[in-house]
C-alpha cells in the first residue's frame, strides 16, 4: 500500500535556489495538504486543496508555491529557498470534510536543509 | 480561531508506567479530536479518534476521551512500553470549516526506559 509518497526525502539547498517537492497519492482523495514541522510549534498548515486545479493558502504561506494539475499530485514549489524554510515538510490527504472525523493520512516526510 | 494546547515535554517513564498527555483545545462550532503518532523518523500515524462529545477513542492500549465541559481530550495508557516511545500530537478539525485543516498541538515527545 503506497498511501502518501513525498520525493525527495532529504535535500539540502543553498539560500536562493529553488525546488519543487513532489507529493502522490493514490487513495483517490480530493482533499491534499502540505504542512510543514518546526521544533515546539507541531505542525503548521501551508497551503491545501479541495480538488484538481484548485489550490488555497493556510497558515504559512510566504514563499511558496503549489499546483494541483492531477487529482493524485500535489507539489509544493519553493521559490528562492531561506535559512527559514529550513524544515521538515509533510504531505497529506484525505476525503472531502463532509464529516469532520475524516481521517488525513501523511507521508512519510521530506526533511529541507537552506544553507 | 482554532487552538490545541499540550502537556509540555519531553516525558520520561519507564515501562509498565502509566502514561497521561495532556490536551485542551478551543475551537468555533464541534470538532472532531485526534491523537496522532510519530514514531522516528517517520511520518504522522493517526492513533485515535473521536467525534463527538463524551466519545471514548481507542487503539494499542491507549484511551482518550472528548469532554465537551472541559474541552479536553487527554489521552493515557495504563502500562507504556518502549516501542510507545514517540512524539504525540493533538490535533482537531472543524466541521463547517473549508478545507478541512487540523489545527496541531506542539507535540509530546514520550521516552520509555526499560
Amino acid at each position: 500500500n503506497a498511501g502518501v509518497t513525498q520525493t525527495p526525502k532529504f535535500r539540502v539547498l543553498k539560500t536562493g535556489q529553488s525546488m519543487t517537492l513532489l507529493c502522490a497519492q493514490d487513495m483517490n482523495h480530493e482533499y491534499m495538504y502540505w504542512y510543514r514541522q518546526d521544533p515546539g510549534m507541531g505542525l503548521r498548515l501551508i497551503h491545501y486543496s479541495v480538488g484538481e486545479g484548485t489550490t488555497a493558502k493556510g497558515e504559512v504561506p510566504d514563499g511558496y508555491n503549489v499546483s494541483r494539475l492531477k487529482k493524485q499530485n500535489f507539489l509544493l514549489g519553493l521559490e528562492s529557498a531561506a535559512p527559514s524554510q529550513t524544515s521538515v515538510y509533510f504531505c497529506a490527504s484525505s476525503y472531502p470534510d463532509s464529516l469532520s472525523g475524516n481521517t488525513i493520512y501523511f507521508g512519510e516526510g521530506s526533511w529541507l536543509t537552506v544553507v | 480561531g482554532n487552538s490545541v494546547t499540550q502537556m509540555e515535554g519531553p516525558v520520561t517513564l519507564s515501562e509498565e508506567a502509566f502514561l497521561t498527555i495532556n490536551c485542551t483545545y478551543t475551537a468555533t462550532g464541534y470538532p472532531s479530536l485526534f491523537w496522532y503518532v510519530q514514531y522516528p523518523g517517520e511520518g504522522l500515524q493517526l492513533l485515535l479518534k473521536a467525534t463527538k462529545a463524551d466519545d471514548k477513542g481507542s487503539n494499542k492500549g491507549f484511551e482518550a476521551t472528548y469532554r465537551k465541559e472541559t474541552t479536553s481530550f487527554h489521552l493515557e495508557k495504563g502500562s507504556v512500553q518502549v516501542s510507545d516511545s514517540a512524539v504525540y500530537f493533538c490535533a482537531l478539525r472543524s466541521r463547517g470549516t473549508s478545507g478541512s485543516r487540523l489545527t496541531f498541538g506542539e507535540g509530546t515527545q514520550l521516552t520509555v526506559n526499560p
